[in-house]
Order: C-alpha cells, then structure tokens, then sequence
C-alpha cells in the first residue's frame, strides 16, 4: 500500500514562528501535493512538485515555501506564521504526470497559530 | 482560473440514494474524481470517470457526466450510516487536482 505521511497531526505554534510541515512518500511518486482545508472552501493547493529540486505555485502560495531536495520528501514552510493560516494542511502525492494517476492523502496536520 | 462548486450539505435516511452533484468549469478535464474523506482521516479516491463516458457504474455507486454543462454526479445507491463523510468532486486539470468545497453527506438511521 501507498502511504503518505505527515510528521504530527496536531501542532500549536506562535506568531511569527517559522513553522516546518513535512511529508514523506514511500512509493517513489513524482509528484508530491500541499493543500490546505478549510470549513466551506474545501482543499486549496498552496504549491506542488513534479520532481526534486522542483516547485510550483498553486492558488495559494502566498506565505508559503517548499523544498524538495529528495524525491520522498515534500517539506511546507511556513516564513513567519499568522493567525490566518490556523488550518488543516494535507499531502498528497501521485505517480506521475499522466493523466490518470491517483492521488494519495496523508491524514493532515492540524496547524494551530496563536 | 478553474472552479468547482458543489452544495456543503446533504441530509438522507438510511437506506435511501444519495446524490452528490458538482459542476467545474475547466473543459480540458479529462479525468474527473470523487474523493472521499472520513472524519479525522484524509481523503481516499472512491471513483472516477473518464472524460469520453456518461455513465460509470460501480456496486452501490453511479457516476454521471454531462460534459456539456460541466456538470458531474455521484449517486450512492442504499445510503449507509457508514457512508456519513465529505465528499469531494476532483477534475483533473492539467497536472494538478482541482478541488470543489466539499459536499457533508449525513445519514440518519
């Protein structure tokens, strides 16, 4: 089985931290995911990689960074934490760029900013 | 850029169908996914149908698309409790899954 994982579930941090969400792949997927969820907006992708050493924005990366400097490894970063970004954040990672590939979901890390 | 609308809530009893409707706007879709995500849990595909096809049956579920009006649907035949969870409508644009809101589907024994 695919597995996806996120290092905590549940993280509370303050104002102005820098704040490191990691996820690891252990299916040799090209292509890794961060989205954030939020009550009646659904998943909105903040940035994706198709490769290592490769990143794109998505609809939301504004306050957000990423690196990938391993294949399994898709680490979200965020510069100095704010209140508004207090979400659920998801990885997920998919074969490649074909057009059929399943996306697979870690379980989410609860992010707190206080 | 692409959007996908679909309705927050859905109530039904047990045993009754349930269907889910969701309508996107990006045309070059030719994958388009139904996600399933459980409380606490992240999300698992449940079905998907190619962009060619206007129906997809799979056991208790039925996917329909209507390619004119951007408008996809998952029926969910015999509605379980444990069916209770958000569903997700996903056409795949490009490289990347585009996510519509979430639809909560309630079941009430």
């Amino acid at each position: 089985d695919v597995k996806v994982t996120q290092s905590s579930r549940y993280l509370v941090k303050r104002t102005g931290e820098k704040v490191f969400l990691e996820c690891v792949q252990d299916m040799d997927h090209e292509n890794m995911f961060w989205y954030r969820q939020d009550p009646g907006l659904g998943l909105r992708l903040i940035y994706f990689s198709y490769d290592v050493k490769m990143k794109e924005k998505g609809d939301i990366p504004e306050g957000y960074s990423v690196s990938r400097e391993k294949k399994e490894r898709f680490s979200l970063i965020l510069e100095s934490a704010s209140t508004n970004q207090t979400s659920m954040y998801l990885c997920a990672s998919s074969l490649d760029r074909g057009m059929n590939t399943e996306a697979f979901f870690g379980q989410g890390t609860r992010l707190t900013v206080v | 850029g692409e959007d996908v609308e679909q309705s927050l809530f859905l109530s039904v009893r047990e045993g009754d169908s349930s269907v889910i409707n969701c309508t996107y706007t990006d045309s070059s879709s030719t994958y388009l996914y139904w996600y399933k995500q459980e409380p606490g849990a992240g999300l698992q595909l449940l079905t998907y149908i190619f962009s060619n096809m206007d129906m997809k049956q799979d056991q208790r579920l039925t996917v329909l698309l209507n390619k004119k009006d951007k408008h996809l649907s998952l029926r969910i035949a015999d509605t379980q409790t444990g069916d209770s969870a958000i569903y997700f409508c996903a056409p795949r644009g490009g490289g990347k899954l585009i996510f519509g809101q979430g639809t909560e589907l309630s079941v009430k024994p």
